[in-house]
């Protein structure tokens, strides 16, 4: 089983719909968690950090449920400048900062 | 805004040959990481550095590489003898404290092509 496994996409959403991504981890012992987005041919970008009791950042949502260890990442109202990968981003209790990347969900948002 | 920068942005070197990748890490930040990126694929964890020394590596951070903070201000990534197999883009980190909590933000990049 992949470390951290997201659908890959590609969605393809026109401006203004809600997008949902989802995301599961392998190792109970995940202590961080983060939805990055990247351009391409660019580095990531934080975007936010995923707390248990859920957060949101204007449009943007993110969830933890820790017993199913899934993360989702939701997205309203989106606009033009949202299409990108998004990467699921997770660090192991104990580590040292590694930051372990899921493979990324890629998001076109078309007028 | 703060940001990590790194050079070269591009840098084309032939196989056997070592190169060096510099990063500037933001400026109050104590924690340093290297990642890298082979086209199409995920990113992938190298190292991290704090205090002068490694924290953590990862089974790719052979004894082909090697980290260094040469002075205040600059955090670099040797690969003493590349290979095809290391032509990547590799990317810069930095955290302001606590690997743990605080979270990594990267610099632009180095796309490192070996020929």
């Amino acid at each position: 089983r992949k470390e951290v496994e997201q659908d890959p996409g590609p969605f393809n959403v026109p401006e203004g719909a809600t997008v949902a991504f989802n995301c599961t981890y392998s190792n109970s012992a995940s202590q961080s968690f983060f939805w990055y987005r990247q351009d391409c041919r660019k580095e990531p970008k934080l975007l936010m950090s995923v707390y248990s009791s859920g957060n949101e950042d204007g449009r943007f949502t993110a969830q933890l449920n820790r017993a199913s260890q899934y993360i989702s990442l939701l997205i309203r109202d989106s606009k033009l400048s949202d299409s990108a990968t998004y990467l699921c981003v997770v660090l192991l209790g104990g580590s040292y900062g590694k930051l372990t990347f899921g493979q990324g969900t890629i998001l076109t948002v078309h007028p | 805004e703060p940001e990590v920068t790194q050079t070269p942005s591009h840098q084309v070197t032939q196989m056997g040959q070592e190169v060096i990748l510099r990063c500037v890490p933001i400026s109050n930040h104590l924690y340093f990481y290297w990642y890298r990126q082979i086209l199409g694929q995920k990113v992938e964890f190298l190292v991290s550095f704090y205090n002068n020394e490694i924290s953590e590596k990862s089974e790719i951070f052979d004894d082909q590489f090697s980290v260094e903070r040469p002075d205040g201000s600059n955090f670099t990534l040797k690969i003493r003898s590349t290979k095809l197999e290391d032509s990547a883009m590799y990317f810069c980190a930095s955290s302001e404290s606590g690997p743990v909590t605080y979270e990594q933000y990267f610099g632009p990049g180095t796309r490192l092509t070996v020929t």
